[in-house]
């Protein structure tokens, strides 16, 4: 079945540490996203990719780092940095920004605990 | 101003009632417009584009207007599937997907 994956779906750290969160697209899609969403918030822009190897920065970067080594894969490391990094983090892929009407597809998201 | 608006709600309705959704977004260059549906604690999923001429999918009608900057999303003989939040989305060309806070919908029998 084609989709997009998160792993893993609950996961809890200590402050101060860094966390890396998976996103895995098996749907052959250029285009890559990452968004934190919290309780009774509309989804906020971490980072995009639309090709491999590059990638911008989106409305709330600060503390956070990705990498598009791989069409399929867009790891975001939620780092020391981030100041309130408990949330509910969702991966997103589509054909690309360039298309007007490009549905983006959601992976399961990963809610992130810092104790 | 928030480029995207939407009344957070909730809508608390009745089965078989029929609810309407409004969104309002500040920036006109936006071109494409979008209605999603997120479960509680689930992901977003698209309902609906929103065309300029207005298009229906079975119970669901959207409709856009650009001088208004506005977007409506009509349920119609809503069930107790219908409960959800609602999100409205618009995109202007070459960029991501801006998304509304979204509207919390809640069907009763």
């Amino acid at each position: 079945d084609g989709g997009i994956t998160q792993s893993p779906k609950y996961l809890f750290r200590k402050e101060g540490q860094n966390v890396t969160l998976s996103c895995e697209q098996n749907l052959n899609h250029d285009a890559m996203y990452w968004y934190r969403q919290d309780p009774g918030q509309g989804l906020r822009l971490i980072y995009y990719s639309q090709i491999v190897n590059d990638f911008q920065k989106g409305d709330i970067a600060e503390g956070y780092s990705v990498s598009r080594e791989k069409k399929e894969s867009f790891p975001l490391t939620v780092t020391s940095a981030q100041k309130n990094p408990t949330a509910f983090y969702l991966c997103a892929s589509s054909i690309g920004d360039r298309v007007l009407y490009n549905e983006q597809f959601f992976g399961p998201g990963t809610r992130l605990t810092v104790l | 101003r928030k480029e995207v608006e939407q009344d957070p709600g909730p809508f608390n309705v009745p089965e078989g009632a029929t609810v309407a959704f409004n969104c309002t977004y500040s920036n006109s260059a936006s071109q494409s417009f979008f209605w999603y549906r997120q479960d509680c604690r689930k992901e977003p999923k698209l309902l609906m584009s929103v065309y300029s001429s207005g298009n229906e999918d079975g119970r669901f009608t959207a409709q856009l207007n650009r001088a208004s900057q506005y977007i409506s999303l009509l349920i119609r003989d809503s069930k107790l599937s219908d409960s959800a939040t609602y999100l409205c989305v618009v995109k202007q060309a070459g960029t991501a997907l801006i998304f509304g806070k979204g509207t919390t919908l809640s069907v009763s029998s």
